[in-house]
């Protein structure tokens, strides 16, 4: 089984300060992970996704992550954030084998960006 | 193209009663699920279905049921509500196909048991 841990629940910075949100996460096989985006009252979007190849992955809006295989992180980072940045991030996981398209997903952080 | 079209949007229950939140997608995509949220908790796996015919529990199944009858429709059905189940429900679909992992979610189901 899959789990995911997010180190942060809120993450406050002012805008256009960089920003890193964390995520752990612990498998007993190779895995697929994830970054997904909730702005208020929606549901959650693809932000980015490591599958294989470089372990720096480039997202949408700015965001890139980085896939580090011997501490089992998948940190999310941005230059510079923007007030539109303000969400809730998810980091999620999956198993490469098996069946289905199971996400297991972390507890979330919410990033609130202040001008 | 709808993508993923979740109904109700808000919904409240009492305690015993029962009811299906719908979930209906355009994308052909072979793979359903539903997923619950709570606040502190992120996004856990209710059902899915892989197609036609094939559902699964997932991490949480007690107190619901589903079923897939076309690939279009994936509604989720609560037997007997209880407070616990008060939550925002979320269903995302995807492709099987590992090169284009993605899932499609829905704009959620708020639900109150009381």
């Amino acid at each position: 089984a899959q789990s995911v841990t997010q180190l942060d629940s809120q993450v406050p910075v002012f805008e256009e300060a960089p920003v890193e949100l964390r995520c752990n996460y612990s498998s007993s096989v190779s895995v697929y992970l994830f970054w997904y985006v909730q702005y208020p009252n929606q549901g959650l979007q693809l932000l980015l996704k490591y599958l294989s190849g470089s372990t720096l992955v480039k997202g949408i809006n700015g965001f890139e992550a980085e896939f580090n295989k011997s501490q089992t992180s998948f940190h999310l980072r941005k230059p510079s954030v923007h007030i539109s940045d303000t969400a809730e991030y998810f980091c999620a996981v999956r198993a490469r084998s098996g069946y289905g398209n199971k996400l297991v997903f972390g507890a979330g952080t919410i990033l609130r960006v202040k001008s | 193209n709808a993508g993923v079209t979740q109904t109700p949007k808000f919904q409240v229950l009492k305690t015993g009663q029962s009811m299906t939140l719908q979930c209906a997608q355009d994308m052909n995509h072979e793979y359903m699920s539903w997923y619950r949220q709570d606040p502190g908790m992120g996004l856990r796996l209710i059902h899915y279905s892989v197609g036609a015919g094939i559902t699964d529990q997932g991490e949480v199944p007690n107190g619901y049921n589903v079923s897939r009858s076309t690939t279009e429709d994936f509604p989720l059905r609560l037997l007997s509500a209880a407070p616990s189940q008060t939550s925002v429900y979320f269903c995302a679909t995807g492709m099987r196909v590992a090169t284009n992992e993605k899932l499609f979610f829905g704009s959620g189901t708020q639900l109150s048991v009381l």
